[in-house]
């Protein structure tokens, strides 16, 4: 089984319908991520929670928001979806501390707002 | 205005030739520099990193140089197998920063059998 599950893998949807993607880690971390990626944009920072009362925005949060429901899991949500927010979103975890962090990530979910 | 960049959005290698990929940053307080590799319907996975104090490490094929007047590091893959064919993700961290990861765009490598 794979450490960061994220469901649903893929999903469409339409514009102004709210739309919730799913993380679950078996890692034991503390710290978790929510990314998207976008083609010649590389990953981009949406909001992170290091530990379960933490939450943080990232460099493009606006039109998201998250919950952290226990330490294993972290849900992303579009309150209102639009079709800007079409790209491929992935959740990540790590385990905090000093040095570097490396982050472990689940599979994705590819979301398209028509 | 991206802090980390990586100005070439794809390469091609013949298998069992060297493979270099760059990257370059802006901000001079990053402590930390990772590589990730992204195959298709994958998550991204850590391959190798950096510390600034550093200007090389290796690990098997896979050996990343920093450069830190330039602001540039470089990712070379010796030799390459298909196998490696799959997107690079550079990134860099900053301990002020909570040691939150700022990605770059990505290569897309491909290489040749």
């Amino acid at each position: 089984d794979a450490d960061v599950t994220q469901t649903p893998r893929n999903r469409i949807t339409k514009t102004g319908k709210r739309i919730m993607l799913e993380c679950s880690q078996t890692k034991g971390h503390d710290r978790m991520y929510w990314y998207r990626q976008d083609p010649g944009l590389g990953l981009r920072l949406i909001y992170y929670s290091f530990d379960v009362k933490d939450i943080n925005k990232g460099e493009i949060s606006d039109g998201y928001s998250v919950s952290r429901q226990a330490q294993a899991k972290f849900s992303l949500s579009l309150e209102s979806a639009i079709p800007n927010q079409t790209a491929l979103y992935f959740c990540a975890t790590s385990e905090g501390g000093a040095g570097v962090e490396k982050l472990f990530f689940g599979s994705g979910t590819q979301l398209s707002v028509l | 205005d991206q802090q980390v960049k990586q100005n070439s959005p794809s390469l091609s290698v013949q298998e069992g030739r060297i493979s270099i990929l760059n990257c370059d940053y802006t901000n001079s307080m990053f402590d930390y520099f990772l590589w990730y590799k992204k195959y298709p319907a994958e998550g991204p996975t850590f391959l190798i990193s950096i510390s600034s104090i550093k200007d090389k490490n290796e690990d098997g094929r896979f050996t990343v140089f920093l450069n830190k007047s330039a602001k540039h590091l470089s990712l070379h893959i010796v030799p390459s197998q298909p196998g490696d064919s799959a997107v690079y993700f550079c990134a860099a961290s900053a301990n002020w920063n909570g040691n939150k990861l700022v990605f770059g765009a990505g290569t897309i490598l491909r290489v040749k059998s």
